[in-house]
């Protein structure tokens, strides 16, 4: 079935790096856009960044754009966020999402990742 | 780029409607009609109910509708059901480099 399912979280000390995946199935990853979106513990989504099909194309929220970074392999099908310079605010779940055919909306959502900064 | 603000909670009784308001700007709904709604139940991914202020994806019941004036949005669920309870958040399209805002979130409780 389609599916996309994050990896990679875990406990990061402050200041550290980190680098998520998201394994797509059941669809053909290289015909859609993906974007990851975090959710603090007990908070609302925010968007973070979004990839093109080819990954020509990055875009990132004001909170993410100078230490996040998007990139995609077609060929694993497989989506990636590294992130670094990390603080305490970065906690949170970060879920992948495919973007619609019709554009503009998440119709497919991983599980989610969470990824706890601290000492 | 702020959130769209959403009610906190909305409460209602099995078979009642009730309706979930999501204001913006002119910087996000007021400039766009595309408005998305998600349902989330604790420990779960987000899902899509809505999409393009009022359309349902393939699966989702025509109790969910959506509609839309000036700045801001609202969803519509009726004939309310206990496994209508869970969080709810809209989502907009946005003017400027955080190209995508979601609202503060709604918890609806089916009494």
């Amino acid at each position: 079935q389609v599916q996309l399912v994050e990896s990679g979280g875990g406990v990061v000390q402050p200041g550290g790096s980190v680098t998520l995946s998201c394994a797509a199935s059941g669809f053909i990853f290289s015909t859609s856009a993906v974007h990851w979106v975090r959710q603090a513990p007990g908070k609302g989504l925010e968007w973070l960044t979004v990839i093109s099909d080819d990954g020509d194309y990055k875009y990132y929220a004001d909170s993410a754009k100078d230490r996040f970074s998007i990139s995609r392999d077609n060929s694993r099908d497989t989506l990636y966020l590294q992130m670094s310079l990390l603080r305490a605010e970065d906690t949170a779940i970060y879920f992948c999402a495919r973007e619609s055919v019709v554009g503009d909306v998440f119709d497919i959502w991983g599980p989610g990742t969470m990824v706890t900064v601290s000492s | 780029q702020s959130a769209l603000t959403q009610p906190a909670s909305v409460s209602g009784s099995p078979g009642q409607s009730i309706t979930i308001s999501c204001t913006g700007t002119n910087n996000d709904i007021g400039s766009y009609n595309v408005v998305s709604w998600y349902q989330q139940t604790p420990g779960k991914a987000p899902k899509l109910v809505l999409y393009g202020v009022n359309k349902r994806p393939s699966g989702i019941s025509n109790r969910f509708s959506g509609s839309k004036s000036g700045n801001s949005a609202s969803l519509t669920i009726s004939g309310l059901q206990a496994e209508d309870e869970a969080d709810y958040y809209c989502c907009s399209y946005a003017r400027g480099s955080t190209l995508y805002v979601f609202g503060t979130g709604t918890k609806v409780t089916v009494l």
